[in-house]
């Protein structure tokens, strides 16, 4: 079973920033925190991932809370290609990615 | 070369037909995987392979037969589906060997079965 909660759906204004949370109350301390976006019909892309410290990258920012029960994803001018089920998987070493429903993220014009 | 790439896109058999998905990497991968998914449901793992050999199967049904014949190449044989085995085939690879490694996915195959 996913070990995340997220929103079923949200959306953003074009330009805007995209904030998206996660919850992973149960997290334990060698589980990364990933998100992966799927735009319709293709494959998952990879878009951060981190441990304990905030990461950014050219995608996006990961900003996950200090006792780590929660993160969030943030995409700071958000486009209308953004649109897509964006997931959020906590996994450790050597575990397997296992998906929940993810959040619906529509960015309208 | 960073991608995954999956063949064919598209694909529509019958139910007593015979085919067969195939996924291709280039990085050095030495982990693969199938998921499937339904319409508007996530991902679901099928299959992991690590260096060559079938660690994980996901009470997977019969009628599907992975095949990793090295370690760049990874096929799915596909016999007697049914209807409801219509889905997008996804495939991802990542190395092995990495703590925090993450997946590679292709562009998935989507498969109908009539």
């Amino acid at each position: 079973d996913a070990k995340t909660t997220q929103p079923p759906s949200m959306d953003c204004a074009e330009g805007r920033a995209a904030n998206l949370p996660c919850n992973h109350s149960t997290i334990s301390g060698n589980e990364y925190v990933y998100w992966y976006r799927q735009i319709h019909s293709q494959g998952p892309q990879y878009i951060i991932h981190g441990l304990k410290n905030n990461e950014t990258n050219e995608m996006a920012s990961l900003i996950i809370t200090e006792d780590r029960k929660s993160s969030t994803l943030i995409l700071p001018h958000a486009t209308l290609r953004d649109t897509a089920v964006y997931y959020c998987i906590v996994r450790a070493y050597g575990q397997n990615f296992v998906f929940g429903p993810g959040t619906r993220l529509s960015v309208l014009p | 070369d960073t991608e995954v790439t999956q063949t064919p896109k598209h694909l529509v058999m019958g139910m007593t037909n015979k085919k067969s998905l195939k996924c291709e990497q280039h990085m050095g991968h030495r982990a693969m995987y199938w998921y499937k998914q339904k319409a508007k449901k996530p991902p679901e793992l099928m299959f992991v392979y690590s260096y060559e050999k079938l660690s994980i199967n996901e009470s997977v049904p019969s009628r599907f037969s992975p095949e990793c014949p090295n370690s760049s190449l990874l096929n799915l044989h596909l016999h007697a589906l049914q209807p409801e085995d219509s889905a997008l085939y996804l495939c991802a690879s990542s190395q092995a060997d990495r703590e925090n490694y993450g997946y590679t996915f292709g562009s998935g195959t989507r498969l109908t079965v009539v």
